[in-house]
């Protein structure tokens, strides 16, 4: 059974430009969440999609989106970047809740310059 | 509020050592317990869960944990490591009652000498 896939893996963006970024979970997983991944803040949590819907949302500006497609696909979008967006965004699965066991993928790195 | 502690950020042992890594949580009631190992660059991956039951979890890797519920801990040992097991280790819970949040430790380094 194939992982969790995220594209792009690495991407350079500048400052007030926008992103997006894409996860596709593993088969049959309905669960993705979004991580960010910093040197100073850690893993926080950004939000989580099921079946199509937003279930969750960590304390991110609005800036951070996301959407999930009905074959469980997600992306998530970060629009007018700064500086401090650079990070490792991590993708995660599980089959129906967070709190069951997730799978990451092996993450986006964005550097904004 | 809900908190996760690693209280060493980096720990260094010699191959062949025995190690034990030190998670501590704050929570009113018995959360799901995780760790994920973390190689440079690479997303996480699970090494063990405790959910309910056994207090003491084997995992991958001949890893285990063990829940202690009055000391609000799941330290994770090894009782020999190996030069691969060089990476970060991340525990984390997940709040049963909270919307199913999860929240993460900052992580523990883990370097190994040869």
């Amino acid at each position: 059974k194939a992982g969790v896939t995220q594209t792009p893996r690495y991407l350079i963006k500048t400052r007030g430009q926008q992103v997006t970024l894409s996860c596709s979970p593993i088969s049959g997983h309905r669960s993705v969440s979004w991580y960010q991944q910093t040197p100073g803040q850690g893993l926080q949590f950004l939000f989580e999609y099921f079946s199509e819907t937003q279930r969750n949302k960590g304390n991110f500006p609005g800036r951070f989106s996301g959407r999930q497609f009905s074959n469980s696909r997600s992306e998530m979008n970060v629009s007018t970047l700064e500086l401090g967006d650079s990070a490792l965004y991590l993708c995660a699965s599980s089959s129906l809740k967070r709190t069951e066991t997730q799978y990451f993928g092996p993450g986006t790195r964005l550097l904004v310059l | 509020a809900q908190s996760v502690t690693q209280p060493d950020i980096h720990i260094t042992v010699s191959e062949g050592a025995s190690l034990e890594l030190r998670c501590n949580y704050s929570y009113g009631a018995t959360p799901y317990l995780f760790w994920y190992v973390q190689s440079p660059g690479q997303g996480l991956q699970l090494l063990l869960k405790y959910f309910s039951g056994d207090t003491l979890v084997q995992g991958i890797k001949g890893f285990e944990a063990e829940f202690k519920r009055s000391q609000s801990s799941f330290n994770l040992r090894k009782p020999s490591v190996h030069w691969s097991d060089a990476a970060e280790y991340f525990c984390a819970v997940g709040l049963r009652d909270r919307d199913d949040k999860i929240i993460f430790g900052k992580g523990t380094r883990l370097h190994i000498l040869p």
